[in-house]
Formats: C-alpha cells, sequence, structure tokens
C-alpha cells in the first residue's frame, strides 16, 4: 500500500487532455513540494515535473502539473504514442523523514 | 552527464543478505547537492524508497526496513552499496540507484532524483 495514492489506469485519445491525481496527507504533499516520474516501459523512472510544477529542461510544455492542499495533479496535453507510460508521484513525508511515492497510473493512449 | 550502474548478484537465497553497488560514473560522489539514494520496485508495483547517503557516511533509512538496510559509500572509487540482510521473497525487486538532488531555487526548497541507473533485477529463492 503506497503512502500517496493514484488511480491505477487512465486513458486518452491522441491530440486529447488528461489529468492524472496524487493524493496524499498533510505530513507529505501538504507540506513538501510534489515530483513527478514518467517509467516507460522496460525503463528506469525520469523526472518530469519537480517542485511541484516545474519541468526539467527537456520536458515539454505539454506537461504542467499543480497542487492544491493535500493533492496534486499532472495534465498531459496533444496525447501521443509515446506518452503511454507509468507516472509516479512523490512528495517528501516528514514522518517518514524521506520521500514517499504514489503506487503509479498506468496511461494508456487508445 | 552522471551515469549510475548497479552490479550485484541476481539471486539470493532467503534468509541471506542481499548486497548491491552502484558505481557512479561523470560526476563526483562527493558533489556538494547529492544524496544517494536506493529505490526498489516489485514487479508490477510502486516505487519504495529504501535510504540515501551523503558523501561524508550521512544516512537516513525508510523505517520499515531500517533493521535490514545498510549503506555504505566510498568516495575513493565513486561508488556507494546496498546490503539488505535476512532477505523474503517479499524482497524480490529491481533495485535502483540514484541521485537525489536537493537545494534551493526562486521557488524554495527542492529535491528530487535526477539521475538513474537502469536497474537490476534480485530475486530471493532457494
Amino acid at each position: 500500500q503506497s503512502v500517496l495514492t493514484q488511480p491505477p489506469s487512465a486513458s486518452g485519445n491522441p491530440g486529447q487532455r488528461v489529468t492524472l491525481s496524487c493524493s496524499g496527507s498533510s505530513s507529505n504533499i501538504g507540506s513538501h513540494p510534489v515530483n513527478w516520474y514518467q517509467q516507460l516501459p522496460g525503463t528506469a523512472p525520469k523526472l518530469l515535473i519537480y517542485n511541484d510544477n516545474q519541468r526539467p529542461s527537456g520536458v515539454p510544455d505539454r506537461c504542467s502539473a499543480s497542487k492544491s492542499d493535500t493533492s496534486a495533479s499532472l495534465t498531459i496535453s496533444g496525447l501521443q504514442s509515446g506518452d503511454e507510460a507509468d507516472y509516479y508521484c512523490a512528495a517528501w513525508d516528514a514522518s517518514l523523514n524521506g520521500p514517499v511515492f504514489g503506487g503509479g497510473t498506468k496511461l494508456t493512449v487508445l | 552527464q552522471v551515469e549510475l550502474q548497479e552490479a550485484g548478484p541476481g539471486l539470493v537465497k532467503p534468509s541471506q543478505t542481499l548486497s548491491l553497488t552502484c558505481t557512479v560514473s561523470g560526476g563526483s560522489i562527493s558533489g556538494e547537492s547529492y544524496f544517494w539514494s536506493w529505490i526498489r520496485q516489485p514487479a508490477g508495483r510502486g516505487l519504495e524508497w529504501i535510504g540515501r547517503i551523503y558523501s561524508s557516511g550521512s544516512t537516513n533509512y525508510n523505517p520499515s526496513l531500517k533493521s535490514r538496510v545498510t549503506i555504505s559509500v566510498d568516495t575513493s572509487k565513486n561508488q556507494f552499496s546496498l546490503k539488505l540482510s535476512s532477505v523474503t521473497a517479499a524482497d524480490t525487486a529491481v533495485y535502483y540507484c540514484a541521485s537525489f538532488k536537493h537545494g534551493y531555487d526562486s521557488s524554495g526548497y527542492y529535491w528530487y532524483f535526477d539521475f538513474w541507473g537502469r536497474g537490476t533485477l534480485v530475486t530471493v529463492s532457494s
């Protein structure tokens, strides 16, 4: 059971916009920045978003994120087949004194 | 570009100790803004942080694994290592090493795992 809660699956058609959610608590999302990672099949996770809504260089602006209270969301616009992957949210947890992850959302491009 | 590479046995017997090493290339393990972490992922499941170490040897561990985990660093070899004792089938997973970057910018404190190894599958079985 992951500390952060994500829906196990999501889907969208090419070109559409999809939003993935991540729910936590006051000890993690509510008080610390959220990061998002993309994991393509058979590969290591890749940083997509840090500090709630900052994109590392090289990440397209089709990817955006936000946070409100103890929940966060990742939005991917102009969906492409290459976006099919597992997406994980992560946040520092004050109770654990370490980072915690969501269980991941598998995104399918129909 | 920093690269990380995990190495170690792919098969460990129950009750024994899992040992992995991560070699860092393209950058110094003694960099100020970095901790060095181990993360694992059981097949078909999510990510679990195991622990982290600073180049000074200071460590933080996941409380759920703390009694069985030791992470160490060898700055002369630009490597850090993981030992997980008394393993069971539940410890079967892909183990990743990753760099944990942290600092301050205009938005405040930030942290993230920026560079990852490819991961190595460790199976616990007799």
